[in-house]
């Protein structure tokens, strides 16, 4: 099993182009979800899925759009990407049967935007 | 809201010494409490859980962590370092019933020789 795959691991874009990155799970596990690390601040999470067809906003979802595509991918859309938004992306994913399930992440993506 | 206190944002130690990380958690209702590692350049890993029962748990690589109610704590700690050791630790809550950790700003742990 690859577990949790993310792409692209390095993006360099430009203030107001835009992408998507893409994340997706083998493990079979209901919940997905993405967060952004920046230094000195941990984890915030952007937007999760608690299951197949639907989404949530976290606690830092402007400028961000998520799509779930299937049970096993989910994708983080930046429309008009701003420098503010450098950071390493991570996705991750959990079963959701216990709520002490743990995440399972991947290996990130590292974003730049100039 | 849940909060998750790491007191320390790094802490350098020397090989073969013992160390402890602190975190500290705001809720007193019923919680889960992880402990994750981030080596360099990768994506986080759980080390560590406390779901219920006996308050001390470990990890197979020697670290071990003590869920204490009363002070609302889940430190880490390990015995003797190893250079290997170096990485980013995170502490995480989740509440009862929730499905969304709460993850501190992590401790980045400095092995040095």
């Amino acid at each position: 099993n690859a577990g949790v795959t993310q792409t692209p691991k390095f993006q360099v874009l430009k203030t107001g182009q835009s992408m998507t990155l893409q994340c997706a799970q083998d493990m079979n596990h209901n919940s997905m979800y993405w967060y952004r690390q920046d230094p000195g601040m941990g984890l915030r999470l952007i937007y999760y899925s608690a299951s197949e067809g639907t989404t949530d906003k976290g606690e830092v979802p402007n400028g961000y759009n998520v799509s779930r595509l299937n049970k096993r991918e989910f994708s983080l859309r930046l429309e008009s990407a701003a420098p503010s938004q450098t950071s390493v992306y991570f996705c991750a994913s959990s079963p959701r049967d216990r709520s002490y399930n743990e995440q399972f992440f991947g290996p990130g993506t590292r974003l730049t935007v100039l | 809201a849940q909060s998750v206190t790491q007191l320390d944002s790094q802490v350098p130690v020397f090989e073969e010494a013992p160390v402890e990380l602190r975190c500290n958690y705001s809720s007193s209702v019923s919680v889960y409490l992880f402990w994750y590692v981030q080596y360099p350049n990768q994506g986080l890993q759980l080390l560590l859980k406390y779901l219920s029962g006996s308050t001390l748990v470990e990890s197979i690589n020697g670290f071990e962590a003590e869920f204490n109610k009363s002070q609302t704590s889940f430190h880490l700690r390990k015995p003797s370092v190893h250079i290997s050791d170096t990485a980013e630790y995170f502490c995480a809550v989740t509440k009862g019933g929730s499905y969304i950790p709460t993850f501190g700003r992590g401790t980045s742990l400095i092995v040095h020789p």
